[in-house]
């Protein structure tokens, strides 16, 4: 069972206007999400993230948002620029069980293309 | 080097090949991650080590062989493996602090098992 899903593989958008990724997750224990763009060839690199606590972080042309009661977070891009073409994905952390570590499930990953 | 480094970058092996990929850690972080990303399934944990001993292993095969000989590196020993197996394995590090922490990968090798 998929406890983090992004139900849209694929996202395409023109240069300037808003992207929105969505990500969905089952998990209650899940109390800190992360976005992660991935490059073809390169590992995953940290974009922005959210703690449980909070509905909102913004960082530059990124937001994340957070519906708790809805188990739903989305990022927004705005603008978007053709460099930001890539795969993203969301993960979750969940510390259940008081380990000291924090282990990330993620989703499936969106393509996005921004054209110019 | 910063970051977090892995060779080899792209490995070809047969089935009865032993092989080992290597990850380096250049962040002073205390924790190391062994992640499987297959063809469009979601990256898959397969081991952690936090303060270099073995503290998760996501019931894989014991044809993977993690060692964490220090806090800086990380090593997955490849033996018998098979086609199914082919797959890019990432490598992540992150400073084991509570709530708030960030992993941070490597670019990954990309594995073929013929």
């Amino acid at each position: 069972d998929q406890q983090v899903k992004q139900n849209s593989p694929s996202l395409s958008v023109q240069e300037g206007r808003i992207s929105i990724l969505n990500c969905d997750y089952t998990n209650s224990m899940f109390d800190y999400f992360l976005w992660y763009k991935k490059y073809p060839a390169e590992g995953p690199t940290f974009l922005i993230s959210i703690s449980s606590i909070k509905d909102k972080n913004e960082d530059g042309r990124f937001t994340v948002f957070l519906n708790k009661s809805a188990k739903h977070l989305s990022l927004h891009i705005v603008p978007s620029q053709p460099g930001d073409s890539a795969v993203y994905f969301c993960a979750a952390k969940d510390y259940a069980g008081g380990t000291s570590y924090g282990k990330l499930t993620f989703g499936q990953g969106t393509i996005l293309t921004v054209h110019p | 080097e910063t970051g977090v480094t892995q060779t080899p970058r792209h490995l070809v092996m047969g089935m009865t090949n032993k092989k080992s990929l290597k990850c380096e850690q250049h962040l002073g972080h205390n924790a190391m991650y062994w992640y499987k990303q297959s063809a469009k399934k979601p990256l898959e944990l397969m081991f952690v080590y936090s303060l270099e001993e073995r503290v998760e292993n996501n019931s894989v095969p014991s044809r993977f062989s993690p060692e964490c000989p220090n806090s800086s590196h990380l090593f997955l020993h490849l033996h018998t493996l098979q086609p199914e197996d082919s797959a890019l394995y990432l490598c992540a590090s992150s400073q084991d602090s509570g709530v708030r922490e960030t992993q941070y990968f490597g670019p990954g090798t990309r594995l073929l098992v013929l």
